[in-house]
């Protein structure tokens, strides 16, 4: 099946800082999402972005669909940014149902000190 | 409410017996995806349906079954609880399977 991999594990942050967190895929996808888990277990959709650019207030998301990465940056982070940063995919084309439904990559565990 | 609820919040059973976690949507989303997460292995897909009587198996279906007669219910069943199934399960639902999942809240599912 399609591998997904995040980087870095683990991220310490002053409040105010910028961070990129990175994912690489193995195989053409036609579905990426990130997801912010918080604190207390609550799963966030960030963006739905199989490819281009979102953005959504501090946060934006890049996805190069051809060089197989998807980039998830945090501007001015802040305390409340604290959590695991889940990159998800879904191999285009995926023929072996559920087994090829959104993969979760291992997460980004983010911690922002005030 | 709006949105997408999991019940119970938190659950223990004992090893052997059946139990039925559930979910509940309300804005007639077509896809509902059952996932547990545990440390080492992520979020992993157990079960998902595209609609209404329609689902199919995902990463680790072994010991749960699901049914969904109505759009907005997707239950499911742990048929013997077995401490490997100790575990926190998510529930999400989404318009299409390419459109953003939305979570539920969780169940934390203790099995002694």
């Amino acid at each position: 099946g399609i591998q997904v991999e995040q980087s870095p594990p683990d991220l310490i942050l002053q409040e105010g800082a910028n961070s990129t967190l990175r994912c690489n895929f193995s195989d053409s996808v036609n579905n990426l999402q990130w997801f912010h888990q918080n604190p207390w277990g609550q799963l966030i959709n960030l963006f739905y972005i199989p490819s281009g650019t979102k953005q959504n207030g501090r946060l934006s998301a890049t996805t190069v669909a051809t060089e197989r990465y998807s980039l998830l940056y945090i501007s001015s982070s802040q305390t409340t940014d604290s959590g695991v940063y889940f990159c998800a995919v879904e191999r285009q084309g995926a023929t072996q149902g559920g087994s090829e439904k959104l993969v979760f990559g291992k997460g980004t565990k983010l911690t922002v000190n005030p | 409410d709006a949105g997408i609820t999991q019940s119970p919040r938190y659950k223990i059973t004992e090893t052997g017996r059946q139990v039925t976690l559930m979910c509940h949507q309300t804005w007639s989303h077509s896809y509902m995806f059952w996932y547990r997460q545990d440390l080492g292995h992520g979020l992993r897909l157990i079960y998902y349906s595209a609609a209404a009587d329609i689902t199919d198996k995902g990463e680790v279906p072994d010991g749960y079954v699901v049914s969904r007669s109505k759009t907005e219910n997707f239950p499911l069943t742990l048929e013997s609880a077995t401490r490997s199934q100790t575990s926190v399960y998510f529930c999400a639902s989404s318009w299409t399977e390419l459109y953003g999942y939305t979570f539920g809240s969780g169940t934390r599912l203790t099995v002694v």
